[in-house]
């Protein structure tokens, strides 16, 4: 299965944009690549997806590179509730089923 | 409004009991997953049911059962064969099972202490 890479955690000031990165160098044709985030003691929310375009969303834009091995997960303008653990997921199609595999994901702190 | 409920969000029990996990979405969505999560870790899939009284082993089912009776339910039972279950369990469904665009709706888990 075609795996994630993200930094462990990353920093950002109040109302300033951030830029989440993931790397994917083994995706597949058919992966969609998948954003959650997780507060802490709640359930992940899904974010935002796409396949070959880059997306946007009232939460947050997704910018996919043209060879597909990496994105990126752009916050316009971060917020304290935006603190969260991000997980960069490849969503795929097979016999066993179309499960999420979570990583570790980026643990983003927003400072006041 | 729509969602997935887990219950209860606390739970404690003796080494050696089994202990079951109840799980309820009104979605009306057809695949139902079960994850677990510790400390500072990811997500790891437990079972997975595409449909009603069908279900799959998703990658550390030792330990754990599952039944998915009705469409709305699917509960998980934390057997005494599990070695570490203590954990935060999370639920969660989607529209589509082979649908690699449906994202996945998630409930707020049930954080399960074994002591």
């Amino acid at each position: 299965d075609a795996k994630t890479t993200q930094p462990n955690s990353m920093e950002s000031n109040e109302e300033e944009p951030v830029h989440l990165p993931c790397n994917h160098s083994t995706i597949s044709g058919t992966d969609y690549i998948h954003w959650y985030r997780q507060l802490p003691s709640q359930g992940p929310e899904y974010v935002i997806h796409g396949l070959t375009s880059n997306v946007n969303n009232r939460m947050a834009s997704l910018a996919i590179a043209e060879d597909r091995k990496s994105s990126t997960l752009i916050l316009h303008r971060a917020t304290l509730r935006d603190a969260a653990v991000y997980y960069c997921i490849l969503r795929r199609p097979g016999n066993a089923g179309n499960m999420l595999t979570f990583g570790g994901g980026t643990r983003l702190m927003v400072k006041p | 409004d729509g969602g997935i409920t887990q219950s209860p969000k606390y739970l404690f029990r003796k080494e050696g009991q089994n202990v079951t996990l109840s799980c309820e979405q009104n979605l009306n969505h057809d695949a139902m997953y079960w994850y677990r999560q510790d400390p500072g870790q990811g997500l790891r899939l437990i079972y997975y049911s595409q449909i009603v009284n069908d279900f799959q082993k998703g990658d550390i089912a030792e330990g754990y059962s599952v039944s998915r009776e009705k469409k709305e339910s699917f509960p998980l039972t934390v057997t005494s064969a599990q070695k570490n279950p203590t954990a935060f369990y999370l639920c969660a469904s989607s529209m589509r099972q082979g649908a690699t665009n449906s994202p996945l709706h998630f409930g707020n888990g049930t954080r399960l202490t074994v002591t």
